[in-house]
C-alpha cells in the first residue's frame, strides 16, 4: 500500500546534539517529498522540500535533508539541535497520481530537547 | 511565504449546534484548498479537496453531509460542521495552493463540542 513512514514516534536529543528524523515513502514514482513543523496548537510550517535536481536539500531553521531514490526515503537532520526545535515534524508527500493532489502526511515525530 | 489565515483559532460550540470555520489565503489565490483535521499526538488527516467554484472531493469516511466544504471564491474556503457532536472535537487545519506546488497552511481551529 502506498505511504508514508515515520518510524520514531517520539525522539529525545540533548541541546547542541546533532538529530536525524526518518521518513520513508512506499510509491512507485518519486514523489514530490517535504518536511513541516509544527509547535503546539499551531498550524504547519514548511521547513524545505524536493521536487527533482540536487538530492540534498537546504531548508531554513539550519534543517536539511537528503532524498536517496534508492532506499525511498527523505530523512531530516540537523547538526546541532537548538532548545527551540522541540516540536512535532511531520514528512509528507504529494504523489504522483494523475497530477498535484493531496499531500500525504506521516504519523509524526515528537522531538524533545534536553537542556 | 504565503500567508493562510484561519478563523477562528478556537471555539467551543454546544452539541447539536453548527460550526463555521473560514480559511483564507491573504495575499495569493488559492485555487485548491485543503481540509485537515488532527486528533491529539497524531498526524493529519485530509478531509476534502476544494477547487474555487466546484464541489469538494471527500475522502473516504468523511461525512459529506456533516463537513460542508464551500470554496465560493479564490480567497475564502469556509469548513462548517453541522449538528456537532462530542465527537467532532478537534483541531481542523486548513492549507491553501495556488498554482505552484507548496501548500500554506493555516494557524488550525480549536473545536470543543460540550
Amino acid at each position: 500500500a502506498q505511504s508514508v513512514t515515520q518510524p520514531d514516534i517520539h525522539i529525545t536529543v540533548s541541546e547542541g546534539a546533532s538529530l536525524e528524523l526518518r521518513c520513508n515513502y512506499s510509491y512507485g514514482a518519486t514523489p514530490y517529498l517535504f518536511w513541516y513543523v509544527q509547535s503546539p496548537g499551531q498550524g504547519l510550517q514548511l521547513l524545505l522540500k524536493y521536487f527533482s535536481g540536487d538530492t540534498l536539500v537546504q531548508g531554513i531553521k539550519g534543517f536539511e535533508a537528503e532524498f536517496k531514490r534508492s532506499q525511498s526515503s527523505f530523512n531530516l537532520r540537523k547538526p546541532s539541535v537548538h532548545w527551540s526545535d522541540a516540536a512535532e515534524y511531520f514528512c509528507a508527500v504529494v504523489p504522483f497520481s494523475g497530477g498535484y493532489n493531496k499531500l500525504i502526511f506521516g504519523a509524526g515525530t515528537r522531538l524533545a530537547v534536553h537542556p | 511565504g504565503a500567508v493562510v489565515s484561519q478563523h477562528p483559532s478556537w471555539v467551543i460550540c454546544k452539541s447539536g449546534t453548527s460550526v463555521k470555520i473560514e480559511c483564507r489565503s491573504l495575499d495569493f489565490q488559492a485555487t485548491t484548498m485543503f481540509w485537515y483535521r488532527q486528533f491529539p499526538k497524531q498526524s493529519l488527516m485530509l478531509m476534502a479537496t476544494s477547487n474555487e467554484g466546484s464541489k469538494a472531493t471527500y475522502e473516504q469516511g468523511v461525512e459529506k453531509d456533516k463537513f460542508l466544504i464551500n470554496h465560493a471564491s479564490l480567497t475564502l474556503s469556509t469548513l462548517t460542521v453541522t449538528s456537532a457532536h462530542p465527537e467532532d472535537s478537534s483541531f481542523y487545519i486548513c492549507s491553501a495552493r495556488d498554482l505552484e506546488t507548496e501548500a500554506f497552511f493555516g494557524q488550525g481551529t480549536r473545536l470543543t463540542v460540550v
